[in-house]
Protein backbone atom coordinates (compact mmCIF):
# COMPACT_ATOMS: atom_id res chain seq x y z
CA UNK A 1 0.00 0.00 0.00
CA UNK A 2 0.95 3.70 -0.23
CA UNK A 3 3.94 5.11 1.61
CA UNK A 4 2.74 7.74 3.75
CA UNK A 5 -0.70 7.86 4.86
CA UNK A 6 -2.16 10.61 6.76
CA UNK A 7 -5.06 10.53 9.08
CA UNK A 8 -7.59 11.67 9.78
CA UNK A 9 -8.40 12.12 5.63
CA UNK A 10 -10.96 15.46 7.01
CA UNK A 11 -10.40 17.39 10.32
CA UNK A 12 -12.62 20.46 11.25
CA UNK A 13 -12.00 22.50 14.37
CA UNK A 14 -12.98 26.38 15.44
CA UNK A 15 -10.51 29.15 15.15
CA UNK A 16 -7.61 28.87 18.57
CA UNK A 17 -7.58 25.18 18.47
CA UNK A 18 -5.00 22.99 18.00
CA UNK A 19 -4.92 20.80 15.29
CA UNK A 20 -3.02 17.43 14.83
CA UNK A 21 -2.19 15.25 11.84
CA UNK A 22 -0.58 11.79 11.82
CA UNK A 23 1.37 10.26 9.07
CA UNK A 24 2.76 6.30 8.59
CA UNK A 25 4.95 5.16 6.70
CA UNK A 26 6.15 1.66 5.40
CA UNK A 27 9.58 1.57 4.79
CA UNK A 28 13.04 3.81 5.99
CA UNK A 29 13.40 6.92 5.43
CA UNK A 30 16.26 9.72 4.94
CA UNK A 31 13.83 12.57 5.79
CA UNK A 32 10.03 13.11 5.89
CA UNK A 33 8.64 15.98 5.16
CA UNK A 34 5.16 18.05 5.63
CA UNK A 35 3.76 20.40 2.76
CA UNK A 36 0.66 22.62 2.88
CA UNK A 37 -1.64 22.77 -0.42
CA UNK A 38 -4.41 25.38 -0.31
CA UNK A 39 -7.12 24.41 -3.18
CA UNK A 40 -6.28 24.05 -6.62
CA UNK A 41 -3.06 25.63 -5.91
CA UNK A 42 0.92 24.11 -5.53
CA UNK A 43 2.16 23.00 -2.89
CA UNK A 44 4.62 24.51 0.05
CA UNK A 45 7.14 23.27 1.87
CA UNK A 46 6.28 23.53 5.90
CA UNK A 47 9.14 21.49 7.56
CA UNK A 48 11.55 18.93 6.87
CA UNK A 49 12.44 16.48 10.08
CA UNK A 50 15.44 13.90 9.38
CA UNK A 51 15.33 10.46 10.37
CA UNK A 52 17.81 10.97 13.59
CA UNK A 53 15.57 13.46 14.76
CA UNK A 54 12.55 13.14 17.11
CA UNK A 55 11.40 16.95 17.23
CA UNK A 56 11.27 19.96 15.15
CA UNK A 57 9.48 23.11 15.59
CA UNK A 58 8.88 26.18 13.56
CA UNK A 59 6.77 28.98 14.62
CA UNK A 60 3.13 27.21 15.23
CA UNK A 61 4.35 23.95 13.79
CA UNK A 62 5.46 21.01 15.84
CA UNK A 63 6.51 17.75 13.99
CA UNK A 64 7.39 14.64 15.11
CA UNK A 65 9.04 12.01 14.16
CA UNK A 66 9.22 8.02 15.82
CA UNK A 67 11.37 5.89 13.82
CA UNK A 68 10.64 2.42 15.76
CA UNK A 69 6.66 3.24 14.33
CA UNK A 70 7.09 4.44 11.22
CA UNK A 71 5.05 7.39 12.38
CA UNK A 72 4.94 11.22 12.10
CA UNK A 73 2.20 14.12 13.68
CA UNK A 74 1.95 17.66 12.63
CA UNK A 75 0.87 19.71 15.06
CA UNK A 76 -0.45 23.04 14.31
CA UNK A 77 -1.02 25.56 17.44
CA UNK A 78 -3.38 28.34 17.94
CA UNK A 79 -4.80 27.50 14.40
CA UNK A 80 -6.38 30.59 12.23
CA UNK A 81 -8.93 30.60 9.47
CA UNK A 82 -5.65 31.01 7.19
CA UNK A 83 -4.59 27.64 8.18
CA UNK A 84 -7.16 25.87 6.26
CA UNK A 85 -5.75 24.00 3.57
CA UNK A 86 -4.50 19.95 2.82
CA UNK A 87 -1.53 18.58 4.44
CA UNK A 88 0.74 16.03 3.12
CA UNK A 89 3.50 14.46 4.58
CA UNK A 90 6.17 13.07 2.22
CA UNK A 91 9.01 10.45 2.70
CA UNK A 92 12.24 9.37 0.82
CA UNK A 93 13.41 6.30 0.45
CA UNK A 94 16.91 5.14 2.46
CA UNK A 95 19.34 4.96 0.22
CA UNK A 96 18.21 7.52 -2.30
CA UNK A 97 19.99 10.18 -3.57
CA UNK A 98 21.72 12.39 -6.22
CA UNK A 99 19.29 12.38 -9.09
CA UNK A 100 17.21 9.47 -8.15
CA UNK A 101 15.71 10.95 -5.30
CA UNK A 102 11.77 11.11 -5.49
CA UNK A 103 9.20 11.79 -2.54
CA UNK A 104 6.27 9.74 -2.20
CA UNK A 105 3.09 12.05 -1.12
CA UNK A 106 0.46 10.38 1.52
CA UNK A 107 -3.54 11.12 0.57
CA UNK A 108 -3.58 14.26 2.78
CA UNK A 109 -5.46 15.63 5.27
CA UNK A 110 -8.12 18.25 4.52
CA UNK A 111 -8.22 20.81 7.66
CA UNK A 112 -10.76 23.17 8.00
CA UNK A 113 -10.42 25.96 10.81
CA UNK A 114 -13.84 28.04 11.29
CA UNK A 115 -13.98 31.19 12.49
CA UNK B 1 13.56 32.90 -2.75
CA UNK B 2 12.72 29.54 -4.33
CA UNK B 3 10.11 29.93 -6.79
CA UNK B 4 8.40 27.92 -9.03
CA UNK B 5 5.97 28.86 -11.52
CA UNK B 6 4.01 27.10 -14.52
CA UNK B 7 2.09 28.24 -17.99
CA UNK B 8 -0.50 27.86 -18.23
CA UNK B 9 -2.45 27.85 -15.13
CA UNK B 10 -5.44 26.48 -16.62
CA UNK B 11 -5.92 25.26 -20.60
CA UNK B 12 -9.05 23.66 -22.02
CA UNK B 13 -8.36 21.67 -24.99
CA UNK B 14 -9.87 19.65 -27.63
CA UNK B 15 -9.76 15.58 -27.89
CA UNK B 16 -6.70 14.79 -29.79
CA UNK B 17 -4.90 18.14 -29.95
CA UNK B 18 -1.30 18.05 -27.78
CA UNK B 19 -0.71 20.47 -24.88
CA UNK B 20 2.43 21.91 -23.49
CA UNK B 21 3.22 22.53 -19.84
CA UNK B 22 5.64 25.19 -19.09
CA UNK B 23 7.82 24.65 -15.70
CA UNK B 24 10.05 27.52 -14.80
CA UNK B 25 12.55 28.03 -11.54
CA UNK B 26 12.77 31.39 -11.50
CA UNK B 27 15.38 32.28 -9.10
CA UNK B 28 17.37 29.40 -8.76
CA UNK B 29 18.74 26.62 -10.90
CA UNK B 30 17.03 23.43 -10.88
CA UNK B 31 19.55 19.89 -11.74
CA UNK B 32 15.84 17.92 -11.24
CA UNK B 33 12.51 18.24 -12.04
CA UNK B 34 9.98 16.66 -10.84
CA UNK B 35 6.14 16.17 -12.66
CA UNK B 36 3.20 15.21 -10.61
CA UNK B 37 -0.37 14.38 -11.30
CA UNK B 38 -3.59 15.20 -8.83
CA UNK B 39 -6.96 14.14 -9.07
CA UNK B 40 -9.74 15.84 -7.16
CA UNK B 41 -9.23 15.80 -3.42
CA UNK B 42 -6.29 12.79 -4.00
CA UNK B 43 -2.51 12.89 -3.56
CA UNK B 44 0.02 13.43 -5.95
CA UNK B 45 0.96 11.01 -8.02
CA UNK B 46 4.50 11.17 -9.57
CA UNK B 47 4.54 10.73 -12.91
CA UNK B 48 8.59 11.81 -14.15
CA UNK B 49 11.52 12.92 -13.21
CA UNK B 50 13.46 15.02 -15.22
CA UNK B 51 17.40 16.36 -15.12
CA UNK B 52 18.73 18.85 -17.29
CA UNK B 53 19.92 17.32 -20.31
CA UNK B 54 19.59 13.72 -19.68
CA UNK B 55 15.99 11.44 -20.76
CA UNK B 56 13.48 11.42 -18.13
CA UNK B 57 12.84 8.32 -15.79
CA UNK B 58 9.35 7.63 -16.26
CA UNK B 59 7.14 5.84 -12.99
CA UNK B 60 5.86 2.56 -13.86
CA UNK B 61 2.39 3.20 -15.54
CA UNK B 62 3.22 6.06 -17.37
CA UNK B 63 3.53 6.52 -20.77
CA UNK B 64 6.37 8.29 -22.03
CA UNK B 65 5.52 8.36 -25.67
CA UNK B 66 2.28 9.99 -24.01
CA UNK B 67 3.77 12.95 -21.51
CA UNK B 68 6.73 13.98 -23.29
CA UNK B 69 8.95 15.39 -20.96
CA UNK B 70 11.76 18.01 -22.35
CA UNK B 71 14.11 19.39 -19.77
CA UNK B 72 16.28 21.70 -22.12
CA UNK B 73 17.81 24.00 -19.37
CA UNK B 74 18.38 24.38 -15.62
CA UNK B 75 15.68 26.50 -15.50
CA UNK B 76 12.91 25.04 -18.01
CA UNK B 77 11.10 21.57 -18.38
CA UNK B 78 8.30 21.36 -20.30
CA UNK B 79 5.98 18.33 -20.18
CA UNK B 80 3.54 18.27 -23.56
CA UNK B 81 0.05 15.48 -23.65
CA UNK B 82 -0.04 14.06 -26.67
CA UNK B 83 -3.02 13.29 -28.18
CA UNK B 84 -4.79 14.30 -25.07
CA UNK B 85 -8.21 12.44 -24.41
CA UNK B 86 -11.09 13.35 -21.74
CA UNK B 87 -9.11 10.61 -19.01
CA UNK B 88 -5.88 13.14 -19.21
CA UNK B 89 -8.00 16.10 -17.60
CA UNK B 90 -6.22 16.64 -14.27
CA UNK B 91 -3.95 18.85 -12.54
CA UNK B 92 -0.38 18.80 -13.22
CA UNK B 93 2.09 20.08 -10.59
CA UNK B 94 5.75 20.39 -11.03
CA UNK B 95 8.64 21.29 -8.82
CA UNK B 96 11.69 21.55 -8.93
CA UNK B 97 15.23 20.55 -6.53
CA UNK B 98 17.92 23.15 -6.46
CA UNK B 99 20.66 20.73 -6.43
CA UNK B 100 22.23 17.12 -5.37
CA UNK B 101 21.89 17.41 -1.80
CA UNK B 102 18.70 18.90 -1.76
CA UNK B 103 15.69 17.37 -0.49
CA UNK B 104 12.81 19.99 -0.04
CA UNK B 105 11.03 20.30 -3.63
CA UNK B 106 9.61 23.69 -4.59
CA UNK B 107 6.58 23.65 -6.45
CA UNK B 108 5.04 25.21 -9.31
CA UNK B 109 1.00 26.42 -8.90
CA UNK B 110 0.02 23.91 -11.19
CA UNK B 111 -2.09 23.72 -14.64
CA UNK B 112 -5.58 22.72 -14.22
CA UNK B 113 -6.35 20.94 -18.01
CA UNK B 114 -9.59 20.01 -19.30
CA UNK B 115 -10.06 17.84 -21.95
CA UNK B 116 -13.44 18.38 -24.37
Amino acid sequence: SQQGEEDPQALSIQEGENATMNCSYKTSINNLQWYRQNSGRGLVHLILIRSNEREKHSGRLRVTLDTSKKSSSLLITASRAADTASYFCATDAKGSGGSNYKLTFGKGTLLTVNP
Amino acid sequence: GAVVSQHPSRVICKSGTSVKIECRSLDFQATTMFWYRQFPKKSLMLMATSNEGSKATYEQGVEKDKFLINHASLTLSTLTVTSAHPEDSSFYICSAQPGLGWYEQYFGPGTRLTVT
